[in-house]
């Protein structure tokens, strides 16, 4: 059963402190989503990615926040500095470029104090 | 005004109720429609898509209205299972995806 998978799926650290998660796409897909879910701002598209290329990142943060795609297998979010207002649970998710179906990982839930 | 709108609820409902929920959303442009269930804590997965002329899975009927600019999701003999958030999303051409803050069903015995 194919899956997104993605790490760590728990961080706490403190503010200042640099935050790299990890998403690994369903073997196949070549659209790569990333999403901030928050009580007060639901879920957030950050950044996503169509064939490893970068297509709108305008959600993110830029002064802070960088989102890569070294290869086909893994996606990077980097958040540096962390503040507290970063927390929240951050979405990965994949799909094929031809049916805008998407699939998520279980998410990375992100605590900065 | 945000692009995608949903009536947050929550929705309290008895077991074997049928419960309907709608979004609008704004970008005329927009190609393809999508509802998602969330359950607490977990990540959103992929309920169904939703076309113009309709379409049905078992107890869901998903419709859309692009005249009006608005989605359904119609829920039949309503289970406990079903109790969650139930969140559309709309894309664009382009690919990029806009959630509505979901709409939130609790299926009571």
């Amino acid at each position: 059963d194919a899956r997104v998978t993605q790490t760590p799926r728990h961080k706490v650290t403190e503010m200042g402190q640099e935050v790299t998660m990890r998403c690994q796409p369903i073997l196949g897909h070549n659209t790569v989503f990333w999403y901030r879910q928050t009580m007060m701002q639901g879920l957030e598209l950050l950044a996503y990615f169509r064939n490893r290329a970068p297509l709108d990142d305008s959600g993110m943060p830029k002064d802070r926040f960088s989102a890569e795609m070294p290869d086909a297998t893994l996606a990077t979010l980097k958040i540096q500095p962390s503040e507290p207002r970063d927390s929240a649970v951050y979405f990965c998710a994949s799909g094929s470029s031809g049916s805008y179906e998407q699939y998520f990982g279980p998410g990375t839930r992100l605590t900065v104090t | 005004r945000k692009e995608v709108e949903q009536d947050p609820g929550p929705f309290n409902v008895p077991e074997g109720a049928t419960v309907a929920f709608n979004c609008t959303y704004s970008n005329s442009a927009s190609q393809s429609f999508f509802w998602y269930r969330q359950d607490c804590r977990k990540e959103p997965k992929l309920l169904m898509s939703v076309y113009s002329s309709g379409n049905e899975d078992g107890r869901f009927t998903a419709q859309l209205n692009r005249a009006s600019q608005y989605i359904s999701l119609l829920i039949r003999d309503s289970k406990l299972s079903d109790s969650a958030t139930y969140l559309c999303v709309v894309n664009t051409n382009a690919g990029k995806s806009t959630f509505g803050d979901g709409t939130t069903l609790t299926v009571k015995p």
